[in-house]
């Protein structure tokens, strides 16, 4: 049974780079399905960020796109997400997902780790 | 972008109901529709995709219908678990977009 475990900082500092890391166990990130990360404000709704095939194609938000980096490490069966310049407003629960290659649901979801944008 | 639109952000109802909570996209996403449940503090769970497939786990009174832009989620009797906010998700074309989520209260 696929597992999906997020990690990174919690806090990050305004104007810097978030960064984040989501660890697939069970099953293998060269699977035929996308990998995607989606966040969610305190209080607020789901945001889709984007996501990755293993052979390195992506897919991003057009509101993120000029911040945003998804990339695959293989060999340590994960996948990362970078977000540059971030805000208060970038503060959120960020999620990792499964994509299935044909019907597009998502699931697995990892238990999502909170970011803090703050000074 | 396609803008998901769910008829209510918040919905009160009692143990045994029958629930139908609606979706509504802003042009037809050819049934790649989800439904999400989450619950307070936790990930979003996968209930029904493809607009009427019950994910593996999911008991049997949580039914999706649907087709072109309009789309429902039914609950056919209310267990306690099931309060929690559900979402719709079109996963017809990038960027994937959520509705805003349709809380469900007990009475």
């Amino acid at each position: 049974q696929v597992q999906l475990q997020e990690s990174g900082p919690g806090l990050v500092k305004p104007s810097g780079t978030l960064s984040l890391t989501c660890a697939v166990s069970g099953g293998s990130i060269s699977s035929r399905n996308w990998w995607s990360w989606v966040r969610q404000p305190p209080g607020k709704g789901l945001q889709w960020i984007g996501d990755i095939y293993h052979g390195g194609s992506t897919n991003y938000n057009p509101s993120l796109r000029s911040r945003v980096t998804i990339s695959v490490d293989k060999s340590r069966n994960q996948f990362s997400l970078t977000l540059n310049s971030v805000t208060a407003a970038d503060t959120a629960v960020y999620y990792c997902a499964r994509v299935d290659y044909y019907d597009k649901r998502f699931d697995p979801w990892g238990q999502g780790t909170l970011v803090t944008v703050s000074s | 972008d396609i803008q998901m639109t769910q008829s209510s952000s918040s919905l009160s109802a009692s143990v045994g109901d029958r629930v139908t909570i609606t979706c509504r996209a802003s042009q037809s996403i050819s049934s790649y529709l989800n439904w999400y449940q989450q619950k307070p503090g936790k990930a979003p769970n996968l209930v029904i995709y493809a607009a009427s497939s019950l994910q593996s786990g999911v008991p049997l009174r949580f039914s999706g219908s649907g087709s072109g832009a309009d789309y429902t989620l039914t609950i056919s009797s209310l267990e306690p678990e099931d309060f929690a906010t559900y979402y719709c998700q079109q996963s017809y074309s990038t960027p994937y977009t959520f509705g805003q989520g349709t809380k469900l209260e007990i009475k």
